[in-house]
């Protein structure tokens, strides 16, 4: 259980344009859901935090017009990198959990991450 | 604000030697702690947490981990090193009574290289 994907694992995008990342919790509700950025050899760096039916918190210095996050659902969060360029290109992961109070309550399911690649 | 250290970029370790990757860490709570594991070109997999109860945490693949309040530290720990075990490992906090945010912050990474 606790399986989160992501869609798609990479994308290759013309400068100038916008690319949608989603992020879904497949066996679980998640009422918040978390999305980072890693640069290469270096840790994860969060960007947003995303509840559901509601607006996404920004961490400091993240530009929210240019990373849109929406969670409509409580299995869907999806960030969209608008007007990207090359220097947004990075390995972006998500992470969901668990609304519920349970075992896993404190515990952050990641996705296998997507590879953004801006030429 | 919290904040985790992982003081060594690279540990190396032969096959069949027991194996240590560093991890402190700064809450100004109490704090949930998690060790995870990253291959390349992969998100995060799990190896284990502590939350409350026992000190010496044990986990997935034969790791463990000893929650030290004292000295703030939570390093992870392995018997027996297996070529496999070669990754990136990543030490993150929570701050158990920050119930809003719930977001975890990570060390830079240690990457543990072993040899055949």
């Amino acid at each position: 259980g606790a399986v989160v994907s992501q869609h798609p694992s990479w994308v290759i995008c013309k400068s100038g344009t916008s690319v949608k990342i989603e992020c879904r919790s497949l066996d679980f509700q998640a009422t918040t859901m978390f999305w980072y950025r890693q640069f290469p050899k270096q840790s994860l760096m969060l960007m947003a935090t995303s509840n559901e039916g509601s607006k996404a918190t920004y961490e400091q210095g993240v530009e929210k017009d240019k990373f849109l996050i929406n969670h409509a659902s409580l299995t869907l969060s999806t960030l969209t990198v608008t007007s990207a360029h090359p220097e947004d290109s990075s390995f972006y992961i998500c992470s969901a959990n668990p609304g519920v109070v349970t075992s896993s309550y404190n515990e952050q399911f990641f996705g296998p991450g997507t590879r953004l690649t801006v030429l | 604000a919290q904040s985790v250290a992982q003081p060594e970029d690279q540990v190396n370790v032969a096959e069949g030697n027991p194996l240590t990757v560093k991890c402190t860490y700064s809450v100004s709570g109490n704090p949930y702690l998690f060790w995870y594991v990253q291959y390349p070109n992969r998100g995060l997999q799990f190896l284990l947490k502590y939350i409350t109860g026992d000190n010496l945490v044990k986990g997935s693949y034969g790791f463990e981990a000893e929650f030290n309040k004292s000295q703030t530290s939570f390093h992870l720990k392995k018997p027996s090193a297996l070529v496999s075990d070669s990754a990136l490992y990543f030490c993150a906090v929570r701050d158990r009574y920050d119930t809003g945010r719930r977001a975890l912050t990570f060390g830079s990474g240690t990457r543990l290289q072993v040899q055949p």
